[in-house]
């Protein structure tokens, strides 16, 4: 079974850090671009970052550029997200997905995992 | 990156067609074909419901169709019935520097 799996969340407190990880199984990780996207309570989906298949382009959006980093370990079929200097407003959920052709599609998606900034 | 403009809410009658659409700009939806849309139930994780443009993946129901006019791409659903309700999305790539933008939801009731 194709199947994302996303671990990792929690509480912490505003300027901590977090690392988020995704596990992938029932397809070659190595093959495809791979992303993260967040929710946040009761709001619309935000794209985060993504990350080619060999980790050769890798991008992310201005609200989180500078504090996130997005790595990934083809030998382990895992995507990671590490989260710095976290704000209240990086609430959310945190969904990774896969792009199913390099063209911004996602067409698997974890459960996803809730990052909670607060004091 | 401003998101894209979707309509707060649409609703229909089951069987009716109903239509979402999704305004960007020509530096994303207007510039490439690479718009996709979503459905999501509440407290699931999305699915790919149509990519580039109009291209449905398989296993998704051919009552789901995708169009592009303009700077405006839009998502029709023929036929509705009860479990299309749900909250739908856009999201197409950008040349900005946020290369994907999602646009804000658009909450379909089924009446």
């Amino acid at each position: 079974e194709v199947q994302l799996v996303e671990s990792g969340g929690g509480l912490v407190k505003p300027g901590g850090s977090l690392r988020l990880s995704c596990a992938a199984s029932g397809f070659t990780f190595s093959s495809y671009s791979m992303n993260w996207v967040r929710q946040a309570p009761g709001k619309g989906l935000e794209w985060v970052s993504s990350i080619s298949s060999s980790s050769s382009y890798i991008y992310y959006a201005d609200s989180v550029k500078g504090r996130f980093t997005i790595s990934r370990d083809n030998a382990k079929n895992s995507l990671y997200l590490q989260m710095n200097s976290l704000r209240a407003e990086d609430t959310a959920v945190y969904y990774c997905a896969r792009d199913r052709s390099s063209s911004d599609a996602f067409d698997i998606w974890g459960q996803g995992t809730m990052v909670t900034v607060s004091s | 990156q401003s998101a894209l403009t979707q309509p707060a809410s649409v609703s229909g009658s089951p069987g009716q067609s109903i239509t979402i659409s999704c305004t960007g700009t020509s530096s994303d939806v207007g510039g490439y074909n690479y718009v996709s849309w979503y459905q999501q139930h509440p407290g699931k994780a999305p699915k790919l419901m149509i990519y580039e443009v109009s291209n449905r993946p398989s296993g998704v129901s051919n009552r789901f169709s995708g169009s592009k006019s303009g700077n405006t791409a839009s998502l029709t659903i023929s036929g509705l019935q009860a479990e299309d309700e749900a909250d739908y999305y856009c999201s197409s790539y950008t040349s900005s520097s946020t290369p994907l933008v999602f646009g804000g939801g658009t909450k379909l009731t089924v009446l």
